[in-house]
């Protein structure tokens, strides 16, 4: 089955941009996977669908400020603009015949 | 906007059956896949298990052994059952719909606390 490994925490600065990854394991790098936001206290929020050729999906509502791409094994979450209310944990998430898997989630910290 | 909300008791003493049940509104339980996942204290995410509208249930191998997750249509309403619950299981419990294989509306999430 396949493993999501991400990064435990970032930083980024209010306004600038930050590119957060999920690494498929090997053998998976062609899966489409999902990015979640969980802000501190709510329950996650759907964001996008990455698929493995870069193009993504953003669910209803999302800004246009999240964006999605893809390199080989990683898929990546890009955040323009940073604002307070992204201060969040972000989580990836794919599937396969018989399971689902969540990486471990990001911490991301506003400066 | 399909919504989801759980409902069920906050509190469940050690060695007993955790009971929740998820409604949807907005939309119909009749398609798609429908999840439970659960989140502990300061943890991560942890996928409990899903179900089709029709058809079997597929579980997380280390839940396999204690839990049921069915679904009601007539209610629209799908529902999960943990049993011989001990303070592990303390977590938030989300349900949640799959749309071609990944998670596409969440619960809002309640939490159940396994204590005497």
């Amino acid at each position: 089955q396949p493993v999501l490994t991400q990064s435990s925490s970032a930083s980024a600065s209010l306004g600038s941009s930050v590119k957060l990854t999920c690494t498929l394991s090997s053998g998976h790098s062609s899966y489409i996977i999902a990015w979640h936001q969980q802000q501190p206290g709510k329950a996650p929020r759907y964001l996008m669908k990455i698929e493995g050729n870069g193009s993504y999906n953003r669910g209803s509502g999302v800004p246009d400020r999240f964006s999605g791409s893809s390199s080989g094994a990683d898929r990546y979450l890009t955040i323009s603009n940073l604002q307070s209310e992204d201060e969040a944990d972000y989580y990836c998430e794919t599937w396969d015949s018989d399971t689902q898997v969540f990486g471990g989630g990001t911490s991301l910290t506003v400066l | 906007q399909v919504q989801l909300q759980e409902s069920g008791p906050g509190l469940v003493k050690p060695s007993e059956t955790l009971s929740l049940t998820c409604t949807v509104s907005g939309g119909s339980i009749s398609s798609n896949y429908w999840s439970w996942i659960r989140q502990p204290p300061g943890k991560g995410l942890e996928w409990v298990g899903y179900v089709p509208y029709s058809g079997s249930t597929t579980y997380n191998p280390s839940l396999k052994s204690r839990v049921i997750i069915s679904v009601d249509t007539s209610k629209n309403q799908f529902s999960l059952r943990l049993s011989s619950v001990t303070a592990a299981d303390t977590a938030v419990y989300y349900c949640a719909r799959l749309q071609t294989g990944t998670i596409s509306y969440w619960g809002q999430g309640t939490l159940v606390t396994v204590s005497s």
